[in-house]
């Protein structure tokens, strides 16, 4: 089966850094997507690691341990405008096709 | 470079009727999956086109189904609506199906809402 845990909601202050991680058990497994979603809004791409380590871009950064089935979002230089949910998924390639199988989100609060 | 478009943004119906929900792919991207997000959760897989087949399909009832047209836009269809169809409904589009293509692009999503 697929199952893909996150926490429901984290608080964190305008300026610090905060991590989301995110655990998995998947078959098929062909990579690890972080997607930003603000309120109403569609989801939009933020990292993908296919490999171990950390990808960086920016603010954002992104790691993997696909022998702990574990991954974290690192979010630094906390802005306002970084409150939304963030959506961990991974690429199930088991049944021949692209599919991302999400987690629930991790729903994020910046404040002043 | 043209976005993921769809329509109806939202939409209201009643248990029973049936919806269609229309999107347009991005340029240059020839794959269109649809994705339903209920409220408070991650989006679920519904189902996948290529080339104006079905190649894949979540756990989501026959009464779901689909479309790909020529030109790559896809429509999602929903028969005799149930309450439990009130969601955001997301396209994304990507190009081809190779283990190394990477990130779906999401259209603002179509919200439906049954009474």
């Amino acid at each position: 089966g697929q199952n893909i845990d996150q926490p429901t909601e984290m608080t964190a202050t305008e300026g610090a850094i905060v991590q989301i991680n995110c655990t998995y058990q998947t078959s098929g497994f062909n990579g690890l997507f972080w997607y930003q979603q603000h309120a109403g809004e569609a989801p939009t791409f933020l990292s993908y690691n296919v490999l171990d380590g950390l990808e960086e871009k920016g603010r954002f950064s992104s790691f993997l341990s696909r022998s702990k089935g574990y991954s974290y979002l690192l979010l630094k230089e906390l802005q306002m405008k970084d409150s939304a949910s963030y959506l961990c998924a991974v690429r199930d390639m088991n049944t021949g096709f692209q599919k991302l199988v999400f987690g629930t989100g991790t729903r994020l609060l910046v404040s002043p | 470079e043209t976005g993921v478009t769809q329509s109806p943004t939202h939409l209201i119906k009643t248990r029973g009727q049936q919806v269609t929900l229309r999107c347009s792919s991005q340029s240059g991207h020839n794959t269109v999956s649809w994705y339903q997000q209920a409220l408070g959760q991650g989006p679920q897989f519904i189902f996948q086109y290529y080339r104006e087949e079905e190649n894949g399909r979540g756990n989501f009832p026959p009464r779901f189904s689909g479309l790909q047209f020529p030109n790559y836009s896809s429509e999602l269809n929903v028969n005799a609506l149930e309450l439990d169809d009130s969601a955001l409904y997301l396209c994304a589009s990507s190009y081809g199906q190779s283990r190394n293509t990477g990130e779906l692009f999401f259209g603002e999503g179509s919200r439906l809402t049954v009474l």
